[in-house]
């Protein structure tokens, strides 16, 4: 069975720094692109980023660019983002979920974890 | 950035009813569209990939169709179960982009 833990998330100062993870299990996690997508409270879905099966290829929505960073250890089966200089609007759960290829553009995220939540308050 | 519209923001119906929910893409996205569900208090759920392949363990009363610019997602026979906020998702371009979401209440 497919799985995705997230972990991480917590309460941080605005202008802080955390480093989400994400424990997978049950697929080749080497073989399979690898995303985060935030949702802030009571609003809609929001792509973060991608990272292809080797960790070479990665990719941001553009107004996360510096200050988020996605990566991958497959020796681990982890994915992690660390996502620095924190504002308000950061505040959301954070997804990950497993791509059904890697970084093509058929198909679609097919399994996702529970959601870690950032909130960011003084 | 590509633009998914996503409409109607709400849609309320009775159980047994279909259900049909329209994603709008600001350029073409070819075929690579997904639909997502999300229910209350759960992460989302894959349903369409590709503007009309369903995902595994989908049942078959939910479908999609369309290409290019204009897409649309069919709920055969509604559930109470299928009360959920509905997603359409493309993948053509980066960065990938998710519509604003198409609530589907369950009377």
């Amino acid at each position: 069975e497919v799985q995705l833990l997230e972990s991480g998330g917590g309460l941080v100062q605005p202008g802080g720094s955390l480093r989400l993870s994400c424990a997978a299990s049950g697929f080749t996690f080497s073989s399979y692109a690898m995303t985060w997508v935030r949702q802030a409270p009571g609003k809609g879905l929001e792509w973060v980023s991608i990272i292809s099966g080797s960790g070479d290829t990665t990719h941001y929505a553009d107004s996360l660019k510096g200050r988020f960073t996605i990566s991958r250890d497959n020796s681990k089966n982890r994915l992690y983002l660390q996502v620095n200089s924190l504002r308000a609007e950061d505040a959301a759960v954070y997804y990950c979920a497993k791509d059904t290829g890697d970084i093509v553009a058929t198909g679609g995220f097919d399994c996702w974890g529970q959601g870690t939540l950032v909130t960011v308050s003084s | 950035e590509i633009v998914l519209t996503q409409s109607p923001a709400t849609l309320s119906l009775s159980p047994g009813e279909r259900a049909t929910l329209s994603c709008r893409a600001s350029q073409s996205v070819s075929d690579y569209l997904a639909w997502y569900q999300q229910k209350p208090g759960q992460a989302p759920r894959l349903l369409i990939y590709d503007a009309s392949n369903r995902a595994a363990g989908i049942p078959a009363r939910f479908s999609g169709s369309g290409s290019g610019t204009d897409f649309t997602l069919n709920i055969n026979g509604l559930e109470p179960e299928d009360l959920a906020v509905y997603y359409c998702q493309q993948r053509i371009n980066w960065p990938i982009t998710f519509g604003q979401g198409t609530r589907l209440v369950i009377k």
